[in-house]
């Protein structure tokens, strides 16, 4: 295993349409997140998987914004109607993590994704 | 208040001395503490971490903790050219079941040959 894969690496679309990204993780971490960055910006916290259980989302995400990770494996985000601000690098990442919460994260090279 | 903070940037150092990077977070019950560095258009990468209060080293890299005062630091000894990059503090900031890391916004750190 190379670490974790997300595809499309890039994705121009027109506004009002929906995008799916897909996230492959190391195999045997059952923590999986979702991160959007914009240019100059942190991470910003979206959604986190512990195996197939979404155990939060972000305040943030309006509606128009789902994740799935079925069978504890690879996650997908789509972003329904989407709009000029959802321009963003979206990052997941992956993790092994005990009862500290001490695993290290490792990200994937990001899905680009612009709205036009 | 956000709940990861870091110093404003840009940060710019001459080549050979101490960088300093800091950051503060509002959650009393975070448990460890991670450093990742990005370089422009790549991926985070992590730096070091760090649980316990107190200093942590590994090699041009000490991180600091001090979890009274909900503070890390990040030193660079001996700061290189390619230590430019933004630097993400970032903490594990553990709920009931399961625990969620939480990235500051960054500081861009420019060594100059």
């Amino acid at each position: 295993d190379t670490g974790v894969s997300q595809d499309p690496r890039h994705k121009i679309t027109k506004r009002g349409q929906n995008v799916t990204f897909r996230c492959d993780p190391i195999s045997e971490h059952n923590r999986l997140y979702w991160y959007r960055q914009t240019l100059g910006q942190g991470p910003e916290f979206l959604t986190y998987f512990q195996n197939e259980a979404q155990l939060e989302k972000s305040r943030l995400l309006s509606d128009r914004f789902s994740a799935e990770r079925p069978k504890g494996s690879f996650s997908t985000l789509e972003i329904q109607r989407t709009e000029q601000g959802d321009s963003a690098m979206y990052l997941c990442a992956s993790s092994l993590g005990d009862r500290r919460g001490t695993g290290e994260l490792f990200f994937g090279e990001g899905s680009r994704l612009t709205v036009l | 208040q956000k709940e990861v903070e870091q110093n404003s940037g840009p940060l710019s150092v001459p080549e050979g001395a101490i960088a300093s990077l800091n950051c503060t977070y509002s959650d009393r019950g975070s448990q460890s503490f991670f450093w990742y560095r990005q370089y422009s258009g790549k991926s985070p990468e992590l730096i070091m971490f760090i649980y316990s209060n107190g200093d942590k080293e590994d090699g041009r890299f000490t991180a600091q903790l001090n979890k009274a005062s909900q503070y890390v630091s990040l030193l660079i000894r001996d700061s290189q050219p390619s230590d430019s990059a933004t630097y993400l503090c970032a903490v594990n900031m553990f709920k009931t079941s399961y625990d969620k890391v939480i990235f500051g916004p960054g500081t861009s750190l420019s060594v100059i040959p």
